[in-house]
């Protein structure tokens, strides 16, 4: 099956700091992934859409300067939390589309960032 | 625009009970259908969807799903439930339209906590 890697799965880091979470699809090709975060108890809120190749789409209210996304690559997605502050811990997770299967989204395990 | 609403934000049941978790969606397209089941701290993982044909759907784990396009929901349902069951739920759509504007993203519910009691 479809496997999506994320690594670190846990980090803490200090305020002021940048932190850099990436995303890997395994097995497959994935041309399009999606960065959410998810609060305590909540839903996930998407962050944005990587291309591979391009700019990233940001959703509204999501500072394009502070996540930084790159899309180096049809495997790797990074999220890079620059200069960061108590308000940004949360639960980060990834997910990637294969680009064979357009409707279906493979999500990885997710990363807990704790920002002191 | 899309939007998905899970009615119930926790739902207790007892083991061995059946359970059902709604789950009703808006949208001006055509649309698919998706049902997530996530233990904590962890990611989401696919327990089954709608594309097209049957309205009924199995999925993973005994679960299964009714699409009603008339009523616009997409309930989620096992007859029987186990204590692993527990983990939160979540519902979510994307758009079906194939053209190239179309990213894929989804477009999730609030999400239902499933607390299997002993």
């Amino acid at each position: 099956g479809a496997v999506v890697s994320q690594h670190p799965s846990w980090v803490i880091c200090k305020s002021g700091t940048s932190v850099k979470i990436e995303c890997r699809s395994l097995d497959f090709q994935a041309t399009t992934m999606f960065w959410y975060r998810q609060f305590p108890k909540q839903s996930l809120m998407l962050m944005a859409t990587s291309n591979e190749g391009s700019k990233a789409t940001y959703e509204q209210g999501v500072e394009k300067d502070k996540f930084l996304i790159n899309h180096a690559s049809l495997t790797l997605s990074t999220l890079t939390v620059t200069s960061a502050h108590p308000e940004d811990s949360s639960f980060y997770i990834c997910s990637a589309r294969d680009r064979r299967v357009s409707y279906e989204q493979y999500f990885g395990p997710g990363t807990r960032l704790t920002v002191t | 625009a899309q939007s998905v609403t899970q009615l119930d934000s926790q739902v207790p049941v007892f083991e061995e009970a059946p359970v059902e978790l709604r789950c009703n969606y808006s949208s001006s397209v055509s649309v698919y259908l998706f049902w997530y089941v996530q233990y904590p701290n962890q990611g989401l993982q696919l327990l089954l969807k709608y594309l097209s044909g049957s309205t009924l759907v199995k999925g993973i784990n005994g679960f299964e799903a009714e699409f009603n396009k008339s009523q616009t929901s997409f309930h989620l349902r096992k007859p029987s439930v186990h204590i692993s069951d527990t983990a939160e739920y979540f519902c979510a759509v994307s758009d079906r339209n194939s053209g190239s504007g179309n990213t894929g993203k989804l477009i999730f519910g609030q999400g239902t906590t499933l607390q299997v009691k002993p």
